[in-house]
């Protein structure tokens, strides 16, 4: 069964240090989001892709985070430096088609667990 | 807008007891609602959701919930709760022609031996 890959699973690093995350969406799906999730809330939208374009990064703290999706496949979310409440986890979740549609479910990653120190 | 709330960020029940975890809805537009379940450091997994049609939907794992327009709510429930259930719960809503999702807070469900 296809599932959405992230990796690392878990990430502890020093504040103001630069940590990156990777997430490999089912293949074909052509939407792709990055949510940041911290605990005990709900998860909450960071940037949505299109393809290879930003459709969405009105939550992204452009300051520090960047995402990126070059060839419209894997994607990369990207914190520098990072800080103390930035702890959290992030996940990433693709969807099957490639425009807004009548219905699209979202399949989950496992998530990258970060822990800022 | 729209937007969820999840009454109860922590519920605890007896195994073979009823579940039921509430979730209401404000939405300007005809909503579609998802129910995810969410295992300790693990991703979110869709357990049931309402798009259009029946408004009892069924889901994986015996869960089920009602779409109950008068009451904006989308309460989801067991009739009889395993350990395996033990894990948070997120009620999210979205729309038509809309891809993206609105998640609640969580309810965490605890399942007593």
């Amino acid at each position: 069964e296809a599932e959405v890959a992230q990796s690392p699973r878990y990430k502890i690093t020093e504040k103001s240090q630069a940590v990156a995350f990777w997430c490999d969406p089912i293949s074909g799906h052509a939407t792709l989001y990055w949510y940041r999730q911290i605990l005990g809330q709900g998860p909450e939208l960071l940037v949505q892709f299109q393809d290879e374009s930003v459709v969405d990064d009105s939550q992204l703290p452009k300051d520090r985070f960047s995402a990126e999706r070059l060839k419209g496949v894997d994607s990369t979310l990207k914190i520098q430096p990072a800080e103390l409440g930035d702890s959290a986890m992030y996940l990433c979740a693709s969807s099957p088609t490639g425009a807004p549609s009548s219905y699209n479910e979202q399949f989950f990653g496992p998530g990258t667990r970060l822990t800022v120190l | 807008a729209q937007s969820v709330t999840q009454l109860g960020s922590h519920v605890s029940v007896s195994e073979g007891a009823l579940v039921l975890l509430r979730c209401n809805y404000s939405s300007s537009v005809p909503p579609y609602l998802f129910w995810y379940v969410q295992y300790p450091n693990q991703g979110l997994q869709l357990l049931l959701k309402y798009t259009t049609g029946a408004t009892l939907v069924k889901g994986i794992n015996g869960f089920e919930a009602e779409f109950k327009k008068s009451e904006t709510s989308f309460h989801l429930t067991k009739p009889s709760a395993h350990m395996s259930d033990a894990a948070e719960y997120f009620c999210a809503v979205s729309r038509y022609n809309f891809n993206k999702f609105y998640f609640g807070s969580g309810t965490k469900l605890n399942v007593k031996p």
